[in-house]
């Protein structure tokens, strides 16, 4: 079981390029999340998807859009890249028994020039 | 939306001491609280947790507690060790169909040897 694979790990971009994140897992979890994490501001909520077909925004959504293309599947899109997103990303899953623990991805770190 | 607000940002302590994190959270309807680890370069993990019907938990060196009228909780860690150095995350949920997690900023904990 890999658990919740996030690709690609590595990524530079310049600005105004767009870019998608994707995340897989294979935990049969029915929420999936993607957070920022930025030096000295903890992991900030971008969007999350509480089952297959929904999607809510978080705290900071603005810049980025979001599928939830099956069950398995959650992607983070960023249309124009800007400096301020450049950042590690963690996508996440919470579990069908609905405990609420998250379970992480290995985070995947953005640069924008 | 919910807030969630950590204190301190960095504490030092020398091996064997405890180790007190607090947080303070701003949405009544909160009802999970989980607490997280991260390593260096590495994903967040989850250390314990607590809900909002326990006043406090204990497993072996650390515990929570949680005083939902003051809507503060707690992670103590006691007789701290060289691997007890991490960042540690508290964190607030709402279970809206599925769970809806805000972090805190984080603390910063190196234990001394």
């Amino acid at each position: 079981n890999a658990g919740v694979t996030q690709t690609p790990k590595f990524q530079v971009l310049k600005t105004g390029q767009s870019m998608t994140l994707q995340c897989a897992q294979d935990m049969n979890h029915n929420s999936m999340y993607w957070y920022r994490q930025d030096p000295g501001m903890g992991l900030r909520l971008i969007y999350y998807s509480a089952s297959e077909g929904t999607t809510d925004k978080g705290e900071v959504p603005n810049g980025y859009n979001v599928s939830r293309l099956n069950k398995r599947e959650f992607s983070l899109r960023l249309e124009s890249a800007a400096p301020s997103q450049t950042s590690v990303y963690f996508c996440a899953t919470a579990g069908i028994s609905n405990t609420g623990e998250l379970f992480f991805g290995e985070g995947s770190r953005l640069t924008v020039l | 939306g919910e807030n969630v607000e950590q204190h301190p940002s960095t504490l030092s302590v020398q091996e064997g001491d405890s180790a007190v994190i607090k947080c303070t959270y701003s949405d009544s309807a909160s009802n999970y609280f989980p607490w997280y680890k991260q390593e260096l370069g590495k994903r967040p993990q989850l250390i314990i947790d607590i809900r909002s019907n326990v006043g406090e938990k204990k497993d072996q060196r650390i515990a929570v507690t949680l005083n939902k009228t003051a809507k503060h909780f707690s992670l103590h860690i006691t007789e701290t060790q060289p691997e007890d150095s991490a960042v540690y995350f508290c964190a607030a949920s709402i279970n809206t169909g599925g769970f809806k997690t805000i972090f805190g900023a984080g603390t910063r904990l190196f234990v001394k040897a």
